[in-house]
């Protein structure tokens, strides 16, 4: 089952905007990370941001996590064409979660994000 | 090119029958997670192997099976397969606690 949703479901935007997904989660976590997809294709790890952190950057990415609220925030600035995929959150729970839960990710459902030319 | 192998890169089988799918860690890498995503299921985590032993069990279906071989490839096993099991299979491998997962290029079975 997933552990959480995305949100918007899709999004379309125009090159230069900034494009903003969110993801929510149910459990406790050990990171949260956010993944791209190109069409039918492998998924890329983009960052990684622990539980005990609020931002993250990188590159164009700036990553925001609240776990008193079960969420984070993934945002592409400036963005181009190329950025054209899908971008799935993926949490991993600390060893502490036990049982199957720890070291394996789950996954949200995925935001299609189109940045049109 | 990820650094984790994934073969065949596209099947096309029949109901009942049986493949492999094989999958090789990046180098250096202990550990082999295989993952199913389909349009109705999204991503989902089948099962992880760490340096030949089985670790963790997601939502892995009877009739499928793993295992990790003594030079770390992973092969993962799909029989009497039906057309639900259509779907992309990914394998993925990870350093070490403070990075992301490096997923292969994956499977994608047909099951017709």
């Amino acid at each position: 089952s997933q552990q959480g949703e995305e949100d918007p479901q899709a999004l379309s935007i125009q090159e230069g905007e900034n494009a903003t997904m969110n993801c929510s989660y149910k459990t406790s976590i050990n990171n949260l990370q956010w993944y791209r997809q190109n069409s039918g294709r492998g998924l890329v790890h983009l960052i990684l941001i622990r539980s005990n952190e609020r931002e993250k950057h990188s590159g164009r990415l700036r990553v925001t996590l609240d776990t008193s609220k079960k969420s984070s925030s993934l945002l592409i600035t400036a963005s181009r064409a190329a950025d054209t995929a899908s971008y799935f959150c993926a949490t991993e729970q600390g060893p502490n979660a036990g049982g199957t839960s720890y070291g394996k990710l789950t996954f949200g459902q995925g935001t299609i994000l189109t940045v049109h030319p | 090119d990820s650094g984790v192998t994934q073969t065949p890169k596209h099947l096309i089988t029949a109901t009942g029958q049986r493949v492999t799918l094989r999958c090789s860690p990046r180098s250096g890498d202990l550990s082999v997670y295989w993952y199913q995503q389909s349009l109705d299921q999204g991503l989902q985590f089948l099962i992880q192997y760490y340096n030949g032993e089985e670790r963790a069990k997601g939502n892995i279906l009877e009739r499928f099976s793993a295992q990790q071989f003594p030079d770390l490839h992973s092969e993962l096993n799909l029989s009497s397969l039906e057309l639900g099991d259509s779907a992309l299979y990914f394998c993925a491998s990870k350093s070490g606690t403070a990075y992301g997962y490096t997923f292969g290029s994956g499977t994608r079975l047909t099951v017709v």
